[in-house]
């Protein structure tokens, strides 16, 4: 069966970086997107960035552009997000999400838990 | 930037019909799809490319779209359908990703 598994969460002060990950099982991880997507406390789901099958196509919401990095390791079925410059309202739950972006508008089919990135003084 | 418009709250009684609406300006040339979350939970996607309704998504869950208005409908809504609802699509050149707002369904 599809999971997703996310890592790397956690407090970090305003400015500071933090690089989350996560782990794909059950599927063919090279054939499809991948997305990231957060939801600050309380608050409704913001797409972060997704990146394509090979990585050569990535696209990024303007709030984290030129901040966040996203990458990914199919060799290892693995999803990146480096944050650096992190602030206050990055605080959120952060989804990793199987995009259906190959075949289809994107949407998402498949997310994992989440992980939680707190960033305060 | 791109917005979808939902409603902040839905109340329904058991058994009664709910319907959700998302409108946005693209939506007569982009699919449309929705999610449902719950408390302390991931999203689950309930209906894809407008209409269509993934495996093992209850019946009772159908969309339909309209102009520049997407509707999620809930027919005979029950206690576990209690959720936020989410409807998502893209801008007008495919490239970025929207959310709607959420829409809080509250089963009375």
């Amino acid at each position: 069966q599809v999971q997703l598994v996310e890592s790397g969460g956690g407090l970090v002060k305003p400015g500071g970086s933090l690089r989350l990950s996560c782990a794909a099982s059950g599927f063919t991880f090279s054939d499809y997107y991948m997305s990231w997507i957060r939801q600050a406390p309380g608050k409704g789901l913001e797409w972060v960035s997704y990146i394509s099958t090979s990585g050569t196509t990535i696209y990024s919401a303007d709030s984290v552009k030129g901040r966040f990095t996203i990458s990914r390791d199919n060799a290892k079925n693995s999803l990146y997000l480096q944050m650096n410059s992190l602030r206050a309202e990055d605080t959120a739950v952060y989804y990793c999400a199987r995009d259906k972006g190959v075949e289809a508008a994107h949407h998402f089919d498949y997310w994992g838990q989440g992980t939680l990135v707190t960033v305060s003084s | 930037s791109y917005e979808l418009t939902q409603p902040p709250s839905v109340s329904v009684s058991p058994g009664q019909t709910a319907r959700i609406t998302c409108s946005g300006d693209a939506l007569p040339k982009q699919y449309a799809y929705w999610y449902q979350q719950k408390p302390g939970q991931a999203p689950v996607l309930v209906i894809y490319k407008d209409t269509e309704r993934p495996s093992g998504i209850p019946e009772r869950f159908s969309g339909s779209s309209s102009g520049t208005t997407v509707t999620l409908t809930i027919s005979g809504v029950q206690a576990e359908d209690e959720a936020d609802y989410y409807c998502q699509s893209a801008d007008s050149s495919s490239t970025y990703v929207v959310f709607g707002g959420g829409t809080k369904l509250t089963v009375l």
